[in-house]
């Protein structure tokens, strides 16, 4: 089945620091990736969309210049997060959509693992 | 604009009792419906996916769900709960041309031995 890896699971950082999450797709192509946020017991929120070869599309209230998308190949995407701050602190989760063809928006979403990031 | 409202944000059962996870969307287009479930500190995995064809789809470990488009429903349903079931469980909606997930606010469920 298709796999989609998260690089760090955990990482603690100070303050003011950058912290980059790498999402993989192990065994697909991935044309499109999302990343998402998940705060303690609340449902996953839509941060950006990535798309491999281009820029990012970023929801409504999400800063692009604090978080930076970069989806260099068809199988990996990066979120930075630049100068970090307590409130950062959340689980961050991606998800690949596998290309296909012949179909428009059904297609299924696999998820990462997800990564917990602590500011400190 | 797509959202999806999942009734009860906790359901307790008892071990081997059925299970009913609701969840109601509302879409100005044909949705595609999902059910993710979530493991503590895990992502997420899918269980069922519903895409215009069969309205009642059969998912991993037991679980089904059956898609009402006259009560805008995509309830998930397993007849006989076991431990292993307990954990977040998030419906979300799409639509063609709109690739992003929108979640429900998720059901947490509880098994009762």
């Amino acid at each position: 089945g298709a796999v989609v890896s998260q690089h760090p699971s955990r990482v603690i950082c100070k303050s003011g620091t950058s912290v980059k999450i790498e999402c993989r797709s192990l065994d697909f192509q991935a044309t499109t990736m999302f990343w998402y946020r998940q705060f303690p017991k609340q449902s996953l929120m839509l941060m950006a969309t990535s798309n491999e070869g281009s820029k990012a599309t970023y929801e409504q209230g999400v800063e692009k210049d604090k978080f930076l998308i970069n989806h260099a190949s068809l199988t990996l995407s990066t979120l930075t997060v630049t100068s970090a701050h307590p409130e950062d602190s959340s689980f961050y989760i991606c998800s690949a959509r596998q290309d296909k063809t012949g179909l428009a928006g059904g297609d299924t979403q696999y998820f990462g693992p997800g990564t917990r990031l602590t500011v400190l | 604009a797509q959202s999806v409202t999942q009734l009860g944000s906790h359901v307790s059962v008892s071990e081997g009792a059925l299970v009913l996870l609701r969840c109601n969307y509302s879409s100005s287009v044909p949705p595609y419906l999902f059910w993710y479930v979530q493991y503590p500190n895990q992502g997420l995995q899918l269980l069922l996916k519903y895409t215009s064809a069969a309205t009642l789809v059969k998912g991993i470990n037991g679980f089904e769900a059956e898609f009402k488009k006259s009560e805008t429903s995509f309830h998930l349903t397993k007849p006989s709960a076991h431990m292993s079931d307990a954990a977040e469980y998030f419906c979300a909606v799409s639509a063609p041309g709109r690739r992003a997930l929108t979640f429900g606010s998720g059901t947490r469920l509880q098994v009762q031995p």
